[in-house]
């Protein structure tokens, strides 16, 4: 089982539309999660991060948490073609020796068409 | 603004070849990370170190080698570089230790091996 899982896409949703991007990890153990974004040819940019069950919001962008399910996802409201972008979900997992290590999906692709 | 830089940004060599990338920030981070990006194969972690004096080895480490001249420089070394080492390098800094690590991404180096 890979420890990171996203649909590679593309997701297609019209502009102003609410995208959903989903992402379930393997590791129990996982205490923190994050959401980057990817233009192409560009370095991730991380835009949200969290720590308990439950969601986050920042803006356009809801980050929800259930560690039960160990799925985290990111909604992204009144979706913009600037939004168009890779989202990289990423898990912070326990690597021994005191030691954590991030772990990166491998990416959902959007595309906000105008 | 405190930032991650990266050099060369782009760079072609040739089979056999020893090179050099170079990452510097000015965040004041202690912690910091070498990652290849390949298509569809998403982010891998080659090394990381958590301080000057602290080097270890990531997912994909074999044929790389790193060194951290200071707390702000962390280079990653090809030896004898392949062309299966074409890829989209990034650097990434860590603010803290523990179960947060967030990190931030430097603009990436593109490295064609032919």
């Amino acid at each position: 089982q890979k420890e990171v899982e996203q649909n590679s896409g593309p997701l297609s949703v019209p502009e102003g539309a609410i995208a959903s991007l989903n992402c379930t990890y393997s590791d129990r153990g996982s205490q923190s999660f994050f959401w980057y974004r990817q233009y192409s040819g560009k370095s991730p940019e991380l835009i949200m991060s969290i720590y308990s069950n439950g969601d986050k919001e920042d803006g356009r962008f809801t980050a929800q948490l259930n560690k039960a399910s160990q799925y985290v996802s990111l909604l992204i409201r009144d979706s913009q073609p600037s939004d168009s972008a890779t989202y990289l979900c990423a898990v912070n997992r326990y690597s021994g020796a005191g030691s954590y290590q991030l772990t990166f999906g491998k990416g959902t692709k959007l595309s906000v068409i105008p | 603004d405190a930032d991650v830089t990266q050099t060369p940004r782009n760079r072609i060599t040739k089979t056999g070849k020893r090179i050099m990338l170079e990452c510097s920030q000015t965040k004041g981070h202690d912690r910091m990370y070498w990652y290849r990006q390949d298509p569809g194969l998403g982010l891998r972690l080659i090394y990381y170190s958590f301080d000057v004096k602290d080097i270890n080895k990531g997912e994909i480490s074999d044929g790389y080698s790193v060194s951290r001249q200071a707390q702000a420089k962390f280079s990653l070394s090809l030896e004898s570089a392949i062309p299966n080492q074409t890829a989209l390098y990034f650097c990434a800094t860590s603010p803290v230790a523990g179960s947060d690590n967030e990190q931030f991404f430097g603009p990436g180096t593109r490295l064609t091996v032919l």
